[in-house]
């Protein structure tokens, strides 16, 4: 059964970078088949997507984070990361990792998320 | 800015039909946008239960189908249980390469 896990720092100050990485157990991060997001979830509103990654690091981003967003790929640890620069509190949310199937266009499997606070 | 639309809120008693709706800003919803519908519960991640349009995910109760009704994407629950009081996200994937999410409709079972 394949597992993502985040994790990171429970807690970003205005103007500094989120740092986030997606370890990935129980299947490869190495397929075709599959790109590796990510989606935020600010408390009590709706999913935005952030952005996908393939294995090989090809990567798409939502047009208006793109400015702010990096991500990036170890098939060596299995793991994907994502780096969003600048932050303020309306990056406050919860931030999911999610397997994104290349062929249908959807996330099948998700982490549980972590909750990552703008705060000074 | 292309913005994908979903009713915020929508009530259903036990054992009814109910239809929710995903719609584009600026022109139609195809097969082509991939329409995903994902369940989530307060505090747990989303659960996929269509994608493609109207292909149900392993393991979802054949109450829940999709479709495109006009010009909209469509989830129909036919026999609303309790246990299908949540909230309810659309997605629609747009040539470019990105992804959209709809703003979400919580939806009541009473």
């Amino acid at each position: 059964q394949l597992q993502l896990q985040e994790s990171g720092p429970g807690l970003v100050k205005p103007s500094e970078t989120l740092s986030l990485t997606c370890t990935v157990s129980g299947g490869s991060i190495t397929s075709s088949s599959y790109y590796w997001g990510w989606i935020r979830q600010p408390p009590g509103k709706g999913l935005e997507w952030i952005g996908s990654i393939s294995y090989s690091g090809r990567t798409y981003y939502n047009p208006s984070l793109k400015s702010r967003t990096t991500m990036s790929v170890d098939t060596s640890k299995n793991q994907f990361s994502l780096k969003l620069s600048s932050v303020t509190a309306e990056d406050t949310a919860v931030y999911y990792c999610a397997r994104h199937v290349v062929f249908w266009f959807y996330f099948d499997y998700w982490g549980q998320g972590t909750l990552v606070p703008v705060s000074s | 800015q292309t913005v994908v639309t979903q009713e915020p809120s929508f009530s259903v008693p036990p054992g009814g039909t109910v239809t929710l709706t995903c719609g584009l800003s600026s022109g139609s919803v195809s097969t082509g946008h991939y329409p995903t519908w994902y369940q989530q519960t307060p505090g747990r991640a989303p659960r996929t239960l269509i994608y493609g349009t109207n292909i149900r995910s392993s393991g979802v109760p054949a109450r829940f189908s999709g479709s495109i009704l006009g010009n909209k994407a469509a989830l129909t629950i036919t026999g609303a249980q309790a246990d299908d009081e949540s909230n309810y996200h659309c997605v629609l994937y747009m040539r470019s390469g990105i992804s959209i999410f709809g703003g979400g409709t919580r939806l009541t079972v009473l």
